[in-house]
């Protein structure tokens, strides 16, 4: 079966422009869980939805927000960016919404540039 | 809040020795444990987990890790590494009431010389 697909890959922006990433799960899978990956930082939880409803958020600003539609892919959103917002921005699917129930599958991630 | 150390940025190693990549975790309840690795331009693939019973967990490609709850570790091993295993490894922890909520450790680089 298809694995996570992350679109688009790679991306460079300006700094004040917003961006859109999408990620589309394994068909079937109803969570989706973005992280943020950066040399200084490391790797951290952004949010995650389960059908259609956020049910964490990690510690970033409200400039980034996300959404899941019905099918269960997801979008997320960074607006008035900064050039500490490049990053690779990982999305992670999972067929239910506790990860001690269930593997979480990566998604090749979407590499933003803030120029 | 739960955090996780991994105590060393790199780990140079001659293929097939046998290597051992650390994770420390800090938490106040019962967590639950992961390993990932990440090749190069990849995501992250799950190599193994501990949720309970065994204290020592069998992954895939030959990776084994053990969970001391006294010294909240849950350190990975593997006897004989190959050049294929070169790769950055992420521990993880999660708590029961967290979803899908994983908090990563800064990674461990191995680097497998021939």
């Amino acid at each position: 079966k298809a694995g996570v697909t992350q679109t688009p890959r790679y991306l460079i922006k300006t700094r004040g422009q917003q961006v859109t990433l999408s990620c589309s799960p394994i068909s079937g899978h109803r969570s989706v869980s973005w992280y943020q990956q950066t040399p200084g930082q490391g790797l951290q939880f952004l949010f995650e939805y389960f059908s259609e409803t956020q049910r964490n958020k990690g510690n970033f600003p409200g400039r980034f927000s996300g959404r899941q539609f019905s099918n269960s892919r997801s979008e997320m959103n960074v607006s008035t960016l900064e050039l500490g917002d490049s990053a690779l921005y990982l999305c992670a699917s999972s067929l239910n919404a506790r990860a001690v129930n269930t593997e979480a599958f990566f998604g090749q991630g979407t590499r933003l540039t803030v120029v | 809040a739960q955090s996780v150390t991994q105590l060393d940025s790199q780990v140079p190693v001659f293929e097939e020795a046998p290597v051992e990549l650390r994770c420390n975790y800090s938490s106040s309840v019962s967590v639950y444990l992961f390993w990932y690795v990440q090749y190069p331009n990849q995501g992250l693939q799950l190599l193994l987990k501990y949720l309970s019973g065994s204290t020592l967990v069998k992954g895939i490609n030959g990776f084994e890790a053990e969970f001391n709850k006294s010294q909240t570790s849950f350190h990975l091993r593997k006897p004989s590494v190959h050049i294929s295993d070169t790769a950055e490894y992420f521990c993880a922890v999660t708590l029961n009431n967290a979803g899908n909520m994983l908090t990563f450790g800064g990674g461990t680089r191995l680097m497998v010389k021939p």
